[in-house]
């Protein structure tokens, strides 16, 4: 079966540590997505990526980091400099940037700062 | 810039009801339109899309007309069930090739 795959599910950090979310998807896509969801609230752009070893910030980059290493994976790294980093996140992936392209969703990672 | 409204939830309907979430946006040039489902704890699933002024998409008895005349991209069902009961998010296509949401609206529907 084609899709997302995101790990871990739910993940705890302690103040000052970085961690990595990751995100792996077989669907043979270009474009890679990570956004961000916190409660009440839509879905906020990180990063995205177009192509491997290329990417660009999004609305909300500061304090996250990312990498395109293959086509395939698109890990997020959440670093001791994202002041409020609580929330669920969600990666995505769509054939291409053209506006009419689907994106599809992975079932997301939350994660708690303890 | 681009941006979308969505109704304010929570929405708690009775199962067979008929629903109406509505959506406004403001945007740029010719962006496609979306609806997406989010169930408890798991990601986002297409519903529908429309990409052109006057499509309307169709999904799983759901519907949704890409008006551009009046900016707005409602979602409509005649008779809901209770396996309908989610969060539903509109978004439309922003420039960096990502979706732009609504905050989300979240359904609840009764047996």
């Amino acid at each position: 079966d084609g899709g997302i795959t995101q790990s871990p599910k739910y993940l705890f950090r302690k103040e000052g540590q970085n961690v990595t979310l990751s995100c792996e998807q077989n669907l043979n896509h270009d474009a890679m997505y990570w956004y961000r969801q916190d409660p009440g609230q839509g879905l906020r752009l990180i990063y995205y990526s177009q192509i491997v070893n290329d990417f660009q910030k999004g609305d909300i980059a500061e304090g996250y980091s990312v990498s395109r290493e293959k086509k395939e994976s698109f890990p997020l790294t959440v670093t001791s400099a994202q002041k409020n980093p609580t929330a669920f996140y969600l990666c995505a992936s769509s054939i291409g940037r053209g506006n009419t392209d689907t994106q599809y969703f992975g079932p997301g990672t939350r994660l708690t700062v303890l | 810039g681009n941006s979308v409204t969505q109704m304010e939830g929570p929405v708690t309907l009775s199962e067979e009801a008929f629903l109406t979430i509505n959506c406004t946006y403001t945007a740029t040039g010719y962006p496609s339109l979306f609806w997406y489902v989010q169930y408890p704890g798991e990601g986002l699933q297409l519903l529908l899309k429309a990409t052109k002024a006057d499509d309307k998409g169709s999904n799983k008895g759901f519907e949704a007309t890409y008006r551009k005349e009046t900016t707005s991209f409602h979602l409509e069902k005649g008779s809901v069930q209770v396996s309908d009961s989610a969060v539903y998010f509109c978004a439309l296509s922003g420039s960096q090739g990502n979706l732009i949401f609504g905050k989300g609206t979240k359904l609840s529907v009764k047996p």
